[in-house]
């Protein structure tokens, strides 16, 4: 089966920096990928890592290391708008490509 | 970008009706397209993947008589919600791949079910 472990909470300060991390047991992986979703809204692509290492878009970065498990995602410059849930999610070879999502991490900004 | 549209946003029926939700992508064919069912403050939870022309595979659990997914073209999939319950109150989310690539899978709006 799969399962995919983050926080259900994080609080942090605006301008300040978060780190959200997700492990994840997966029979077929592909990819560790992020999404975010406001209230009420559909989930919007943030990155995606296909291999070790440390992507970056704008404020925002991804790290996975498959001998680990482990991926995060980093938030920089917090601001108010960033008030979301975060999930990762994996791509599993082995469940037809398909992309299956963590539970979420809601993320309160405080001013 | 890449849109995929949903239809209604969001609906109330009563409890035993039907609801058929449409979900679109307005400028691309999508080879596959996926539904999820999403609970307040809970994980989006994969239903059933379609692909064009061929029937609907469910996630285990998922009951295919009660959910009908229907893949008319490569640019619309319908999901009707049939005899309707409370417990079936939920936010469904579309979404539609185009390749094999994660930065291409295009999620919808969301439609908020309300059964009374």
């Amino acid at each position: 089966g799969q399962s995919l472990e983050q926080p259900s909470e994080v609080t942090a300060v605006e301008g300040a920096i978060v780190q959200i991390n997700c492990t994840y047991q997966t029979s077929g992986f592909y990819g560790l990928s992020w999404y975010q979703q406001h209230d009420g809204g559909a989930p919007t692509f943030l990155s995606y890592n296909g291999l070790d290492g440390l992507e970056e878009t704008g404020r925002f970065s991804s790290f996975l290391s498959r001998s680990d498990s482990y991926g995060y995602l980093l938030l920089q410059e917090l601001q108010m708008k960033d008030s979301a849930s975060y999930f990762c999610a994996v791509r599993d070879w082995d469940r037809d490509d398909k992309i299956i999502f963590g539970k979420g991490t809601r993320l309160h900004i405080l001013p | 970008g890449a849109v995929v549209s949903q239809h209604p946003s969001w609906v109330i029926c009563k409890s035993g009706t039907s609801v058929k939700i449409e979900c679109r992508s307005l400028d691309f064919q999508a080879t596959t397209m996926f539904w999820y069912r999403q609970f307040p403050k809970q994980s989006l939870m994969l239903m059933a993947t379609s692909n064009e022309g061929s029937k609907a595979t469910y996630e285990q659990g998922v009951e295919k008589d009660k959910f009908l997914i229907n893949h008319a073209s490569l640019t619309l999939s319908t999901l009707t919600v049939t005899s309707a319950h409370p417990e079936d109150s939920s936010f469904y989310i579309c979404s539609a791949r185009v390749g094999t690539d994660p930065h291409e899978q295009y999620f919808g709006p969301g439609t908020r079910l309300t059964v009374t």
